[in-house]
């Protein structure tokens, strides 16, 4: 294991389309996060799992999004009816322990045109 | 919301000291500092992280004011690869979830290392 994976890396959709994401985490991290990042601005959270369970939202998790992590391995988030304004990087993270650092994977940009 | 402040911007000369200010004054007693940085089109690298004492690593060293208040990030011999976005976090805890937390980023320092 080398690290978070995310897929794919770019994706380009219409305007209301859905668009689903895929996060791998490290294999014995049990703590998975995601956030969204902006041109020119830092990382914000979006959702927080522990395990399968899904813990804490964002409210920027509007209704459209959803995320899962069936089995507390792999994460999805899906957008469904995507916008201009859902344009950004994604970005999933885990953790084993919380007094140690969060593995980011490379994110997976997305392009609303 | 943020709760830290950094200088949009620096420069430094490749080869001399690098040194990072971060403002995070509203910090609470048991939320970490921590740093990441950015190499444009990746996901953020962690760098190092601490409370109340100073740290070092092989990557940098983290020195906290006394009282919290502020910190700097220190990359004693800069290099050209150590051009990137520099983020000053502060670990919060959920408010609804004990023993977790997030990171919460601020807008980040961008760093120019100049041969």
């Amino acid at each position: 294991d080398t690290g978070v994976s995310q897929d794919p890396r770019h994706k380009i959709t219409k305007r209301g389309q859905n668009v689903t994401f895929r996060c791998d985490p490290i294999s014995e991290h049990n703590r998975l996060y995601w956030y969204r990042q902006t041109l020119g601005q830092g990382p914000e959270f979006l959702t927080y799992f522990q395990n399968e369970a899904q813990l804490e939202k964002s409210r920027l998790l509007s209704d459209r999004f959803s995320a899962e992590r069936p089995k507390g391995s792999f994460s999805t988030l899906e957008i469904q009816r995507t916008e201009q304004g859902d344009s950004a990087m994604y970005l999933c993270a885990s953790s084993l322990r919380t007094a140690y650092g969060y593995t980011f994977g490379s994110g997976t940009r997305l392009t609303v045109v | 919301d943020a709760k830290t402040t950094q200088p949009p911007s620096m420069d430094c000369a490749e080869g001399r000291a690098a040194n990072l200010p971060c403002n995070h004054s509203t910090i609470s007693g048991n939320e970490y500092v921590y740093w990441y940085r950015q190499i444009h089109s990746q996901g953020p690298q962690y760098i190092i992280h601490g409370l109340k004492n100073n740290e070092t690593n092989e990557m940098a060293s983290l020195i906290i004011t006394e009282d919290r208040k502020s910190s700097t990030l220190i990359l004693p011999h800069a290099t050209l690869r150590d051009t990137a976005v520099y983020y000053c976090i502060v670990r919060v805890e959920f408010s609804n979830i004990q023993g977790a937390q997030k990171l919460v980023f601020g807008q980040g320092t961008r760093l120019t290392i100049n041969p």
